[in-house]
């Protein structure tokens, strides 16, 4: 089956450790995107990827940092710089207008 | 500014009542239009879009939206709502080049 997977589903870290969250996709959409969602403030973007080996910054980039060396993949590291990293995070792809959503990872910071 | 407004942050109803929630855009967003919906701890997954062509449109479990350009609003109905039909929606309008502008979501509760 064609999708988007994300893993882990929960993760936890401690302050000031650096964190990679994995997305992967089988679609072959080139362009993907990371999100991050925080309670009553709908989807806010981090990073996009609109081609291999090329990335931009989103509205929320301070603190992440992003890598697209292949086609599938589209790992999020979480730096200690992030200021407040727990929230839900969530990776999507698109090929055209619609975008498809992973199923997310919840990572908390403690 | 582009920007996507949900008027309601909740919306409370009963099993097999209607409900519509409200979503609107500023000018500036381009009118590619979609619905989400979030079911608790998952992904979101397209409800309905309106690109172009009939202002009306519709899901395949019964929900629609209908795009009006004078009021610059795309809200969502249902005439007939369900247990599982209680999920977080959200409004999205597109900024151009595949990017996204999300509303704040609107949590759907529905009550036996």
């Amino acid at each position: 089956d064609g999708g988007i997977t994300q893993s882990p589903k929960y993760l936890f870290r401690k302050e000031g450790q650096n964190v990679t969250l994995s997305c992967e996709q089988n679609l072959n959409h080139d362009a993907m995107y990371w999100y991050r969602q925080d309670p009553g403030q709908g989807l806010r973007l981090i990073y996009y990827s609109q081609i291999v080996n090329d990335f931009q910054k989103g509205d929320i980039a301070e603190g992440y940092s992003v890598s697209r060396e292949k086609k599938e993949s589209f790992p999020l590291t979480v730096t200690s710089a992030q200021k407040n990293p727990t929230a839900f995070y969530l990776c999507a792809s698109s090929k055209g207008d619609e975008q498809f959503f992973g199923p997310g990872t919840r990572l908390t910071v403690l | 500014a582009q920007s996507v407004t949900q008027l309601d942050s909740q919306v409370p109803v009963f099993e097999e009542a209607p409900v519509e929630l409200r979503c609107n855009y500023s000018s500036s967003v381009s009118v590619y239009l979609f619905w989400y919906v979030q079911y608790p701890n998952q992904g979101l997954q397209l409800l309905l879009k309106y690109l172009s062509g009939s202002t009306l449109v519709k899901s395949i479990n019964g929900f629609e939206a209908e795009f009006n350009k004078s009021q610059t609003s795309f809200h969502l109905r249902k005439p007939s709502v369900h247990i599982s039909d209680t999920a977080e929606y959200f409004c999205v309008g597109s900024g151009g080049y595949n990017k996204l502008i999300f509303g704040a979501g609107t949590r759907l509760a529905v009550h036996p």
